[in-house]
């Protein structure tokens, strides 16, 4: 079974500029999240969507971050114009959800963002 | 809100010795835990999870109970291996159906030398 695939892995841009990430979840995996990882802390919740809709965007920095998850499946978070303090990994997870119960989120491998 | 406490790293030990990692945790009602590991340049993977109170995960030699009473999920493994070396988060999750966020730790780095 595939994983969940992001890309770019790496990133570096001047603040002010725009930039894009793209998530492909696991196959069938109706909820798709977008977490923010400072160095030195545990990831963030940006955003969730349940299938194409959002579940939870209260973290979401909305004045310069969006997000969205066309047909259901791949996802793209997008940030303009970045800040200095945008710079981070960002973690796309699926899970099969929902149920109620404490799925397993599945993990891609992130992308790591200089905002110089 | 919730909240996950962990016992802050870097932490190094030498291989075959015993591990704990505190982990305590805030939340409103009876959340589900979590441990999730991140080695070198993979993204987070479940390690383990308990679902409710008394509840023992485990895999790959580590284990957490679930302890309501003290709202702990400390990580334990009886002899590491240079091979766990990552950095361990602890997160919890509150049943919520359509909404099941995770809210992490800072995570704790581990380094085991030969």
């Amino acid at each position: 079974e595939a994983g969940v695939a992001q890309s770019p892995r790496y990133k570096i841009i001047e603040k002010r500029q725009s930039v894009a990430f793209w998530c492909n979840p696991i196959s069938g995996h109706a909820t798709l999240y977008w977490y923010q990882q400072i160095l030195g802390q545990g990831p963030k919740l940006l955003i969730q969507f349940q299938n194409n809709g959002v579940v939870d965007d209260s973290q979401l920095p909305k004045d310069r971050f969006s997000a969205e998850r066309l047909k259901g499946v791949d996802s793209t978070l997008k940030i303009q114009p970045a800040k200095l303090e945008d710079s981070a990994v960002y973690l796309c997870a699926s899970s099969p959800g929902p149920s109620g119960r404490a799925l397993e989120q599945y993990f891609g491998p992130g992308t790591r963002l200089t905002v110089t | 809100g919730d909240s996950v406490t962990q016992m802050e790293g870097p932490v190094t030990l030498s291989e075959e010795a015993f591990l704990t990692i505190n982990c305590t945790y805030t939340a409103t009602g009876y959340p589900s835990l979590f441990w999730y590991v991140q080695y070198p340049g993979e993204g987070l993977q479940l390690l383990l999870k308990a679902t409710k109170a008394d509840d023992k995960g485990s895999n790959k030699g580590f284990e957490a109970t679930y302890r309501k009473e003290t709202t702990s999920f400390h990580l334990e493994k009886g002899s590491v291996q240079v091979s766990d070396s990552a950095v361990y988060f602890c997160a919890l999750s509150e049943p919520s159906f359509g909404n099941e966020k995770l809210t992490f730790g800072t995570g704790t780095r581990l380094t085991i030398i030969p």
